[in-house]
């Protein structure tokens, strides 16, 4: 199973938005509503944002939001604040019934 | 609130089996409302799924792992344990045990760093 496909980076001023793609395939990504996004800064680990491509967990900012078209996904962070600088990776189930991650997007608040 | 946290030997030998154990606090891990998780992350590189076990004993590896993966589960001692058998430096990671809501991570442990290294 290939990892997902993100941009190895992507960086945004304070105030604005950005969006990171996550490309997959008809047999993971595109073919499920089971797209997780995950924030992980330096040293600790993952924190759920994301999951079910939309939804966010209890005490997830607002200002994070996710969808899918086809076998791409993305996770949009509005009103970028510095704390928002962190690795982001998403997650998709696949129809081997295995989990599969992508392999990060470096997120740089200018 | 649910706590995971990893134990085990930080250094390992090549060819040597990999053990490690999650502790779970403030709930039960017998409640089959989960899965519990191992997910690893080699140095400065991504997240790799390994597997995850259900209360009831049963299992689903990454294929990529399975022929070296077993997970277990005890459920009088609220952990369960990941054995990785033949470890080259290739294992070498982090290594996080998490609670899983099919399908995704929710809850996770710090994370303990295994190095494989004669």
């Amino acid at each position: 199973q290939s990892a997902l496909t993100q941009p190895a980076s992507v960086s945004g001023s304070p105030g604005q938005s950005i969006t990171i793609s996550c490309t997959g395939t008809s047999s993971d990504v595109g073919g499920y509503t089971y797209v997780s996004w995950y924030q992980q800064h330096p040293g600790k680990a993952p924190k759920l944002m994301i999951y079910d491509v939309s939804n966010r967990p209890s005490g997830v900012s607002t200002r994070f939001s996710g969808s899918k078209s086809g076998n791409t996904a993305s996770l949009t962070i509005s009103g970028l604040q510095a704390e928002d600088e962190a690795d982001y990776y998403c997650s998709s189930y696949t129809n081997s019934g295995t989990l599969v991650f992508g392999g990060g997007t470096k997120l740089t608040v200018l | 609130q649910v706590q995971l946290q990893e134990s085990g030997p930080g250094l390992v030998k090549p060819s040597q089996t990999l053990s490690l154990t999650c502790a779970v606090s403030g709930g039960f891990i017998s409640s089959g409302d989960y899965y519990w998780s191992w997910i690893r992350q080699p140095p400065g590189k991504g997240l790799e799924w390994i597997g995850y076990i259900y209360y009831s004993g049963s299992t689903y590896y990454n294929p990529s792992l399975k022929s070296r993966v077993t997970l277990s589960i005890d459920t009088s001692k609220n952990q369960f344990s990941l054995k990785l058998s033949s470890v080259t430096a290739a294992d070498t990671a982090v290594y996080y045990c998490a609670r899983e809501t099919l399908y995704y991570m929710d809850v996770w442990g710090k994370g303990t760093t295994v190095t494989v290294s004669s």
